[in-house]
């Protein structure tokens, strides 16, 4: 059974950061690739950022270049999101997904950030 | 910057069936798009319904179809039931980067 388990998240202030992980299991974690979706309260869903299985390669939304650092270690099945001069509109629940054909076939529960201004 | 489009709102009668459309600002949805569709109820994470164009993902009933109707990406819901009463959101590939982007969501009420 695949998991996605996000972990990390809470109250910052802005201008704060923040470091969000997800333990993932069920499936082959090196080879997939995997991202970070969130979703402002009342809002809709926004891709934030993505990496690939195979050698890391890396994309992210325009509204967090520069700003966050998605990252992954291998051996412990882990997906990170380093968030860094957090601003009031990155307050969301974001949740990590499984890549699939350019869409999400996996995703885990979510995790709440509040940034406070 | 081509925006994905989604209604914002649709109802459908219990019982009934409904189309529900994701296209561009500019131009036409293509298979070449993966358009892939999702299910959201309050307070939950999304949940995978449909993935390269018209491929159900495991366990959705098929009562869940998806195509590209005209120049649109579509999802058809038959035989609506109480609990499709959610928000429905599409993603597009856009040719480039890891992944798609997201419409803007179809607030889905069923009378």
């Amino acid at each position: 059974e695949v998991q996605l388990l996000e972990s990390g998240g809470g109250l910052v202030q802005r201008g704060g950061s923040l470091r969000l992980s997800c333990a993932a299991s069920g499936f082959t974690f090196s080879s997939s690739d995997m991202s970070w979706v969130r979703q402002a309260p009342g809002k809709g869903l926004e891709w934030v950022s993505s990496i690939s299985g195979g050698d890391g390669t890396t994309d992210y939304a325009d509204t967090v270049k520069g700003r966050f650092t998605i990252s992954r270690d291998s051996f412990k099945n882990t997906l990170y999101l380093q968030m860094n001069s957090l601003r009031a509109d990155d307050t969301a629940v974001y949740y990590c997904a499984k890549n699939w054909w350019y869409g999400f076939e996996y995703w885990g529960r979510g995790t709440l950030v509040t940034v406070s201004s | 910057q081509t925006v994905v489009t989604q209604e914002p709102s649709f109802s459908v009668s219990l019982g009934g069936t409904v189309t529900l459309t994701c296209g561009l600002s500019s131009g036409s949805v293509s298979t070449t798009y993966f358009p892939s569709w999702y299910q959201q109820t309050p307070g939950q994470a999304p949940r995978t319904l449909i993935y390269k164009t018209n491929i159900r993902s495991s366990g959705v009933p098929d009562r869940f179809s998806g195509s590209i109707l005209g120049n649109k990406a579509a999802l058809t819901i038959t035989g609506a039931q109480a609990d499709d009463e959610c928000d429905y959101y599409c993603v597009l590939y856009m040719g480039s980067g890891l992944s798609g982007v997201f419409g803007g969501g179809t607030k889905l009420t069923v009378v």
